[in-house]
This record gives structure tokens, C-alpha cells and sequence, in this order.
């Protein structure tokens, strides 16, 4: 079975650009989860989404950022415009229960560096 | 207290040795406790769940002390392949609540 698919892998872009991520969850799954990481701050939960329906944006830095869930099959993040310190690696997951369930299925993630 | 605190280490051990890692949460609320496992570059991946007093799979167990909000991760007989990084999760007011993670390093 594929697992959450993510794309793309490695991005570099300079400051000022928009960067589009994009995340396939697994079929079935009806939650699903942008998360990004770096050292200092570790794994940070942006926005998660329940049956295409954006649920909790509280974590997402500013309004440069936004996230988009059309279908159930396809999601995006989009980051406009794009600053250094927007470098990570962001992850997307999909569960099939609630968000305290605890089992969450992360795609292998988009590593950004903004130049 | 921050919401999930993790000893960051690095945790150096040798084959064989036998490890514990803890992680300490605020919400005491919280019913269920999960170990991800991250391997260098990679994705986490669920290691293991913590709904009562422990949880016991072959060479790993996890505790739960809801006294003290902690729970430890005791692995036994490490491998070379258990170097990664766990990471403590705790739902909270906001789904999952990771910790950043205790590095392990297994030494041959």
C-alpha cells in the first residue's frame, strides 16, 4: 500500500519566492496533518484538517503561510513570500482516527532552504 | 513545565547495554502516550502506545508514572539498528504534542 506521498522532496529557492508543497494522504484516512521541524523548535503542528476541513490553523507562523485541502486525496502548504527562516523540513501526515489517537503516518517530507 | 520535555542527549551506549530515556508533560489530563521513533533523515514513525501503567514489545517496554507526568522508554539488549531519535508524544489542547526527541547512539 503507498503511504503518504509528498513532493517535493528537496527544495531551494530564494528569498521572496513562493514555495508550494504538496502531500497525498493515504485513501481512506480522513485527517490530515502539516507539521515542520528544524532543531531548535523540533516537530511543530501547523494546521491539521478533519474530511477536507481546515480544523486548527493555530500553529501556522504568519500569513505568508496557507494550506489548502481541495479533495480528500490532495493537499497543499504554500508559503508566499519565502524567507530563510523559513527552512525545514516540512512533513505531512494522515491518520484514520481522531488526533488524539496517537498513530499518525508521516510522508517522508520536503526539506525547504531559503537562500 | 513545557508542555513534553525531553533529555536531548546524546545517549552513547555499547551493544548489549541496557537504556532508559524519560519525558516529562504538563497535562495531566492526558490518558494515552506515544513513542515515535526518527531515524537520521528520515520520517518518525510510531514505535510504541502508553494507555495504562506500561506497555511491554520484545526488547522495549514504556512506563507511565501519572504521579510524577512522566513516562520512560527501557530498551534492552541495544543494537546497532536501534540508534535513532525518539521522540515523546502527549496529546494535548492540540492534537499530538511531540517532544524534541533523545538522540541514541549504539556502539559496536
Amino acid at each position: 500500500d503507498a503511504g503518504v506521498i509528498q513532493s517535493p522532496r528537496h527544495e531551494v529557492t530564494e528569498m521572496g519566492q513562493e514555495v508550494t508543497l504538496r502531500c497525498k494522504p493515504i485513501s481512506g484516512h480522513d485527517y490530515l496533518f502539516w507539521y515542520r521541524q528544524t532543531m531548535m523548535r523540533g516537530l511543530e503542528l501547523l494546521i491539521y484538517f478533519n474530511n477536507n476541513v481546515p480544523i486548527d490553523d493555530s500553529g501556522m507562523p504568519e500569513d505568508r503561510f496557507s494550506a489548502k485541502m481541495p479533495n480528500a486525496s490532495f493537499s497543499t502548504l504554500k508559503i508566499q513570500p519565502s524567507e530563510p527562516r523559513d527552512s525545514a523540513v516540512y512533513f505531512c501526515a494522515s491518520s484514520s482516527g481522531g488526533p488524539q489517537t496517537g498513530e499518525l503516518f508521516f510522508g517522508e517530507g520536503s526539506r525547504l532552504t531559503v537562500l | 513545565r513545557k508542555e513534553v520535555e525531553q533529555d536531548p542527549g546524546p545517549f552513547n551506549v555499547p551493544e548489549g547495554a541496557t537504556v532508559a530515556f524519560n519525558c516529562t508533560y504538563s497535562n495531566s489530563a492526558s490518558q494515552s502516550f506515544f513513542w515515535y521513533r526518527q531515524d537520521c533523515r528520515k520520517e518518525p514513525k510510531l514505535l510504541m502506545s502508553v494507555y495504562s501503567s506500561g506497555n511491554e514489545d520484545g526488547r522495549f517496554t514504556a512506563q507511565l508514572n501519572r504521579a510524577s507526568q512522566y513516562i520512560s522508554l527501557l530498551i534492552r539488549d541495544s543494537k546497532l539498528s536501534d540508534s535513532a531519535t525518539y521522540l515523546c508524544v502527549v496529546p494535548g489542547n492540540t492534537p499530538l504534542v511531540f517532544g524534541k526527541g533523545t538522540r541514541l547512539s549504539v556502539i559496536a
